[in-house]
């Protein structure tokens, strides 16, 4: 069955430790992608990466570190330097050229920081 | 890549066609208009897309204008499994690129019984 697994479902943390996000695909994709979303509000580009070993900032990378060691996963790590890391977490992949913009997200995380 | 603009919600009763304006009057001739949605605490799904012709799929229709600056998602028969935030997204295809999306707050859809 082929699909996007990210675990786990919640998280909580204390404030000032670093937390590691699991992203899986068996998609075969080579894009995959972390948004982050807020209460009411759409989804922002943390990371993306086209290929493996290499990986681009999106609109908040502030705060946050990626991999990418192999083709199927992408793990976010939201560092203590992040202000406001509680949020709903959601990653993503595609392919790449014209079905890049067909991306096929997973059941996300929430992460609690307290 | 052109802005969008969606109402912030709509009804529409069970089993009636739910159509879903968006506008995207700035939009350029080699962008394309996305649409997602995200049921409740789940990851977005993808639903369809289309660049200047009209496109049906299995989930939905997308009618875009001529002029290109609107366009109308329809779901045909609408169930309570439809409640959900609908996004309209503009994005230029970039050649072999894949960079992301842009989610702005998109379109409530509450379907009623």
């Amino acid at each position: 069955d082929g699909g996007i697994t990210q675990s786990p479902k919640y998280l909580f943390r204390k404030e000032g430790q670093n937390v590691t996000l699991s992203c899986e695909q068996n998609l075969n994709h080579d894009a995959m992608y972390w948004y982050r979303q807020d209460p009411g509000q759409g989804l922002r580009l943390i990371y993306y990466s086209q290929i493996v070993n290499d990986f681009q900032k999106g609109d908040i990378a502030e705060g946050y570190s990626v991999s990418r060691e192999k083709k199927e996963s992408f793990p976010l790590t939201v560092t203590s330097a992040q202000k406001n890391p509680t949020a709903f977490y959601l990653c993503a992949s595609s392919s790449m050229g014209q079905g890049a913009y067909e991306q096929y997200f997973g059941p996300g995380t929430r992460l609690t920081v307290t | 890549d052109a802005k969008t603009t969606q109402p912030t919600s709509m009804d529409c009763a069970e089993g009636r066609a739910a159509n879903l304006p968006c506008n995207h009057s700035t939009i350029s001739g080699n962008e394309y208009v996305y649409w997602y949605r995200q049921i409740h605490s789940q990851g977005p799904q993808y639903i369809i897309h289309g660049l200047k012709n009209n496109e049906t799929n299995e989930m939905a229709s997308l009618i875009i204008t001529e002029d290109r600056k609107s366009s109308t998602l329809i779901l045909p028969h609408a169930t309570l499994r439809d409640t959900a935030v609908y996004y309209c997204i503009v994005r230029r295809y970039s050649g072999g690129g894949a960079d992301g999306l842009t989610f702005g707050k998109g379109t409530h859809l509450i379907i009623q019984p």
